[in-house]
């Protein structure tokens, strides 16, 4: 069975702070996203990585996917309260639609 | 308006009752999900169909059981609840070829069996 694992689990930091979020697998995949869960509601979709050691920035979130696509890290710089949710990785194996979540980790950014 | 809307959004029930989760999506697309997340926030896949079929069938109990009438809705009915069914029920939609696949979560079901 495939497994995504997500580390930390939990992580609380101060505004401004940066921080990396990790998701490892054995397995490959052939693209990787990464989701963002507010409480109340359903996971957003923030990224989709498909190329091994493809970086991609969005605003002061830089995405990496793993040379062999078997990994992939969420680096939040300055990370502020809005940056604060569940975020979970999700992978695809090759050939499939079905896409298997991470285990998530949960971020609070204190004010 | 809203893309993957389910209701109802909260559900309390007994065990043993039988209950449904109905989803629809307006975006188009021709693959629908239901996600179960526990309450440790962990998200698993239950059952998948793409144009009507069922593509996706995991480990589940038989007591679960969906029905897609057409692409724009997959509804889920569970029989005689139990405790363990409590969790929140995620319906999903995404369209195969797009890149990436994105998959469109609906606000969830917050299921509490009593």
């Amino acid at each position: 069975t495939q497994l995504l694992e997500q580390s930390p689990q939990f992580l609380s930091i101060q505004e401004g702070e940066n921080l990396t979020v990790y998701c490892n697998s054995s397995s490959v995949f052939s693209s990787l996203q990464w989701y963002r869960q507010e409480p109340g509601e359903g996971p957003v979709l923030l990224v989709t990585v498909v190329t091994g050691g493809e970086v991609k920035k969005l605003k002061r979130l830089t995405f990496q996917f793993g040379d062999a696509r078997k990994d992939s890290s969420l680096h939040i710089t300055a990370a502020q309260p809005g940056d604060t949710g569940l975020y979970l990785c999700a992978g695809a194996p090759p050939g499939t639609y079905k896409y298997i979540f991470g285990t998530g980790t949960r971020l609070k950014v204190l004010a | 308006d809203t893309a993957v809307s389910q209701t109802p959004k909260y559900l309390v029930t007994q065990m043993g009752n039988d209950k449904s989760i109905k989803c629809e999506q307006n975006l188009g697309h021709d693959t629908m999900y239901w996600y179960k997340q526990d309450s440790k926030k962990f998200l698993k896949i239950m059952f998948s169909y793409n144009n009507k079929e069922l593509i996706i069938n995991e480990t589940v109990p038989n007591r679960f059981s969906p029905k897609s009438p057409d692409k724009a809705h997959l509804n889920l009915h569970i029989n005689s609840l139990e405790l363990g069914d409590s969790a929140v029920y995620f319906c999903a939609s995404s369209q195969t070829g797009s890149s990436g696949n994105t998959i469109y979560f609906g606000e969830g079901s917050w299921l509490t069996v009593v």
